[in-house]
């Protein structure tokens, strides 16, 4: 069964800071990840996906990068804003390999300081 | 940008009543979902949903849930006779084609609170 695993649960950091969110996950028969912001009250937006054949992928001062082998990815914000906080979790799909419902981690509690 | 809308954004039903909430997908979507959040948990996969039956479901999904796309915009999830520990943010999803290639997106959820 698939478990994602998000380092830290928590982090607060100042405005400007540039930061890593982590994510693991136990099975490495996935063909995607899905990094999402969630806001409170609010539902998921999808931030970045990764195709397994990718190491790394883009969108403006984020970039997240896929491990397969060793079932790691990373999240980087650069240059981080007040806008930035938010709840980022990390998802793969469900049965590991041709299934796509999503397993999520936990989270990772953003809160940055103006 | 086109969304997926869930309604109502929240329900209060009875210990024992049957609910159902409701959704309308990216309208070329074609891959249906439906998760739930627990306050404070994470978010969990119910079920997924394509040419008209279900492809996948999780442990969670027992027989007092269903789904049903009743027209070509709607997809809804019924749950026959609510528990407490229904109690929980449900999520529909909706994504393009290729499994490999699309994100899914997600409605702004409804928050079911059973009482």
């Amino acid at each position: 069964k698939q478990e994602v695993t998000q380092i830290p649960a928590a982090l607060s950091v100042p405005e400007g800071e540039n930061l890593v969110l982590n994510c693991s996950f136990t099975d490495s028969a996935i063909y995607n990840l899905q990094w999402f912001r969630q806001d409170p009250g609010k539902g998921l937006t999808s931030l970045l996906l990764i195709q397994s054949s990718q190491r790394e992928q883009t969108s403006g001062r984020l970039n997240a990068s896929l491990d397969k082998s060793s079932g790691r990815s990373t999240l980087y914000i650069a240059a981080s804003q007040p806008g930035d906080s938010a709840t980022y979790l990390c998802a793969v799909p469900y049965s590991g390999g041709g299934a796509d419902g999503l397993t999520f981690g936990k989270g990772t509690h953003l809160i940055i300081q103006p | 940008e086109p969304e997926v809308t869930q309604t109502p954004s929240h329900q209060v039903t009875q210990m024992g009543q049957e609910v159902i909430l409701r959704c309308v997908p990216i309208s070329n979507h074609l891959y249906f979902y439906w998760y739930r959040q627990i306050l404070g948990q994470k978010v969990e996969f119910l079920v997924s949903f394509y040419n008209n039956e279900i492809s996948e479901k999780s442990e969670i999904f027992d027989d007092q849930f269903s789904v049903e796309r009743p027209d070509g915009s709607n997809f809804t999830l019924k749950i026959r006779s609510t528990k407490l520990e229904d109690s929980a943010m449900y999520f529909c999803a909706s994504r393009y084609d290729i499994p490999a290639g699309q994100p899914q997106h997600f409605g702004d959820g409804t928050r079911l609170s059973i009482l």
